[in-house]
C-alpha cells in the first residue's frame, strides 16, 4: 500500500459546526503532516507530528486542533472556522521527519459557509 | 530568509516542443530539493529527490538537474497529459521544515 487516503473528499460546514478531516497511510512512514492550500497558490505548513508527537505547530489559530492516534492516523479537528478557512487540506506522510519525498493524499476541498 | 522561487509562473507549450522550468532557492542549508507534479483539485505527486549539485534523475520525459543555487525540470517532447502544475520544495538544514515555490502551470496543446 503506497497511498495517503484522506477523508472525506468534499466537506461544507457552517462556521458553528464541528467536523473532523481523517488521513490514513499504511506505509510504515514516522512523519506526518497537514497542509493547507488555496486555489494558484503552494502548500503551506500547518502541523507535523513526529513518531506520534507534535514536531511543528506553525502559528495555526487554535480553532484547528491536530490529533495522531496512532503512527498510520492522523486527524484535524475544526471548530468555529471562518469563511476563509476554505481550502484544499493536504495530509502527507515521509520515512522521516523532513527527509524524502513526501507521499500526499488527495485532499480535503473544504468549503465553510 | 529561506525563499524558494520557480520561474516562470505558466508555460504554454505545443505538443513536441521541448522546454525547461526553474527552481531557484536561497537557503541556509540544503538537506533536499523535490520536484512535484500537480492536477487541479489533487495533491502533489511526488516525482524527484535531489540532494547535491550535479545530480541528475529522468523519469519517461522529465529530466530534473541541481546546481547550487537552481534546479531545472527539462521537459522533451511534451504530450497534453503533460499538462499540470510542476511544484518544487526544498528542505532546509537545522529544522524539519520543506519550503514549497509558487508552481508553474505548465499548458501542452495538441
Amino acid at each position: 500500500d503506497t497511498e495517503v487516503t484522506q477523508t472525506p473528499k468534499h466537506l461544507v460546514m457552517g462556521m458553528t459546526n464541528k467536523k473532523s478531516l481523517k488521513c490514513e497511510q499504511h506505509m510504515g512512514h514516522r512523519a506526518m503532516y497537514w497542509y493547507k492550500q488555496k486555489a494558484k497558490k503552494p502548500p503551506e505548513l500547518m502541523f507535523v507530528y513526529s513518531y506520534e508527537k507534535l514536531s511543528i505547530n506553525e502559528s495555526v489559530p487554535s480553532r484547528f486542533s491536530p490529533e495522531c492516534p496512532n503512527s498510520s492516523l492522523l486527524n484535524l479537528h475544526l471548530h468555529a472556522l471562518q469563511p476563509e478557512d476554505s481550502a484544499l487540506y493536504l495530509c502527507a506522510s515521509s520515512t522521516r521527519e523532513g527527509d524524502y519525498g513526501y507521499t500526499f493524499g488527495s485532499g480535503t476541498r473544504l468549503t465553510v459557509v | 530568509e529561506d525563499q524558494v522561487t520557480q520561474s516562470p509562473e505558466a508555460l504554454r507549450l505545443q505538443e513536441g516542443e521541448s522546454s525547461s522550468l526553474n527552481c531557484s532557492y536561497t537557503v541556509s542549508g540544503l538537506r533536499g530539493l523535490f520536484w512535484y507534479r500537480q492536477d487541479p483539485g489533487k495533491g502533489p505527486e511526488f516525482l524527484f529527490t535531489l540532494y547535491s549539485a550535479g545530480e541528475e534523475k529522468e523519469k519517461e520525459r522529465l529530466k530534473a538537474t541541481l546546481t547550487k543555487k537552481e534546479s531545472f525540470l527539462h521537459i522533451t517532447a511534451p504530450k497534453p497529459e503533460d499538462s499540470a502544475t510542476y511544484l518544487c520544495a526544498v528542505a532546509v538544514t537545522g529544522g524539519f521544515k520543506t519550503i514549497f515555490g509558487a508552481g508553474t502551470r505548465l499548458f501542452v496543446k495538441a
